[in-house]
């Protein structure tokens, strides 16, 4: 079945500095990828769309400079946490959606970031 | 504002047994819903997609659709001590929206 491969699973970084956050899909080509963020006891909340050699589309309330995400080929898009603080210690999330169609989300594994 | 309504929980449920979830949504233009189940510090599983009116078996798990009340429900038959997971409802169009997610407990 389709897999998304998200590196790193885990990453501690001090205050002021940035993340990048990887997601391959290993066996398809993905059109379109899903960045979620998601709060302790809360659910996902999408960050933004990212399709393929585009802009990416972000959600209302989310800072597009501050969260900087590339989608440069088919089976990479990329989120990059700039200048990082403690509130955005989050579990953070892709998903991608399949390019032949039909409705699949596959997700990563996630990531903990935890800013200190 | 697209929303994807559930019941918090948390929803106990003596093992064996059948536990029953509920999810609301609003946008009619939702094409697609989706169960999954997310364990503490892992990312969503799928358990069930659904996409006409009615019901959809796989066995232990049934999800039943109706569109006219917007409304989406998931079925767990013999309930294990393994279900107990939060569950999260979610409504496509074009993009995921999750409800907030069921707490369920299954009791040994």
């Amino acid at each position: 079945g389709a897999v998304v491969s998200q590196h790193p699973s885990r990453v501690i970084c001090k205050s002021g500095t940035s993340v990048k956050i990887e997601c391959r899909s290993l066996d398809f080509q993905a059109t379109t990828m899903f960045w979620y963020r998601q709060f302790p006891k809360k659910s996902l909340m999408l960050m933004a769309t990212s399709n393929e050699g585009s802009k990416a589309t972000y959600e209302q309330g989310v800072e597009k400079d501050k969260f900087l995400i590339n989608h440069a080929s088919l089976t990479l898009s990329t989120l990059t946490v700039t200048s990082a603080h403690p509130e955005d210690s989050s579990f953070y999330i892709c998903s991608a959606r399949d390019r032949t169609g039909g409705y699949g989300y596959t997700f990563g594994s996630g990531t903990r970031l935890t800013v200190v | 504002q697209k929303e994807v309504e559930q019941n918090s929980g948390p929803l106990s449920v003596p093992e064996g047994a059948i536990a029953s979830l509920n999810c609301t949504y609003s946008d009619r233009g939702s094409q697609s819903f989706f169960w999954y189940r997310q364990y503490s510090g892992k990312s969503p599983e799928l358990i069930m997609s659904i996409y006409s009116n009615g019901d959809k078996e796989d066995g232990r798990f049934t999800a039943q659709l109706n569109k006219a009340s917007q409304y989406v429900s998931l079925l767990i038959r013999d309930s294990q001590p393994s279900d107990s997971a939060t569950y999260l409802c979610a409504a496509s169009n074009e993009k995921l929206t999750f409800g907030t997610g069921t707490r369920l407990t299954i009791i040994p």
